[in-house]
């Protein structure tokens, strides 16, 4: 079956580092994304990985090992604007473009 | 300026009563999706089209319809049978390569009563 797991919240400080994980389970992998949403509004892309290591695009850097089924969002110099719900999603092997999303991790960045 | 549009931003509707969501892209996209999510959730999908014409159901099509007449558009009908209406409904849109990245629309809050 289908699994994707991501800490439902999580809370760090302006100016610092935070790195969000996300594991999953799917019968055929190709591709994984991260999208950033803020309350009531629609999500934006972040990401994408398809291949192992790390893309780095700004502030924003993703990772992903296909072995271990698992990736992580960095975001450094962390500022009040990315208060959002991250959300990683993963594309399986003959879906087109279909993503199966994880719950997404609600980011609090305090003073 | 090219995106995705869906109408009404709010919608409010009695039960029993159909209702159809708009959704419009023009971006050239090929792909468009239907999704619904719920409050502290994430996004669950309900039906998705690959090219005009031709739909699949998701992991949550009960209770609702689509129709892909146009490559623009993508409305969703929200039908009586769906037990749960009440939620934010998302449409996007992708091409065929960037990996099928998506782009959202700004969403529909539907409400019934």
């Amino acid at each position: 079956g289908q699994n994707i797991d991501q800490p439902t919240e999580m809370t760090a400080t302006e100016g610092a580092i935070v790195q969000i994980n996300c594991t999953y389970q799917t019968s055929g992998f190709n591709g994984l994304f991260w999208y950033q949403q803020h309350a009531g509004e629609a999500p934006t892309f972040l990401s994408y990985n398809v291949l192992d290591g790390l893309e780095e695009k700004g502030r924003f850097s993703s990772f992903l090992s296909r072995s271990k089924g698992y990736s992580y969002l960095l975001l450094k110099e962390l500022q009040m604007k990315d208060s959002a719900s991250y959300l990683c999603a993963v594309r399986e092997n003959n879906q087109g473009g279909k993503l199966i999303f994880g719950q997404g991790t609600e980011l609090s960045v305090k003073p | 300026d090219g995106g995705i549009t869906q109408s009404p931003k709010y919608l409010f509707r009695k039960e029993g009563q159909n209702v159809t969501l708009s959704c419009e892209q023009n971006l050239n996209h090929d792909a468009m999706y239907w999704y619904r999510q719920d409050p502290g959730q994430g996004l669950r999908l309900i039906y998705y089209s690959q090219i005009v014409n031709d739909f699949q159901k998701g992991d949550i099509a009960e209770g609702y319809s689509v129709s892909r007449e146009k490559k623009e558009s993508f409305p969703l009908t929200v039908t009586s049978a769906q037990k749960n209406p009440t939620a934010f409904y998302l449409c996007a849109s992708s091409r065929r390569d960037r990996g099928y990245e998506q782009y959202f629309g700004p969403g529909t809050r539907l409400t019934v009563t």
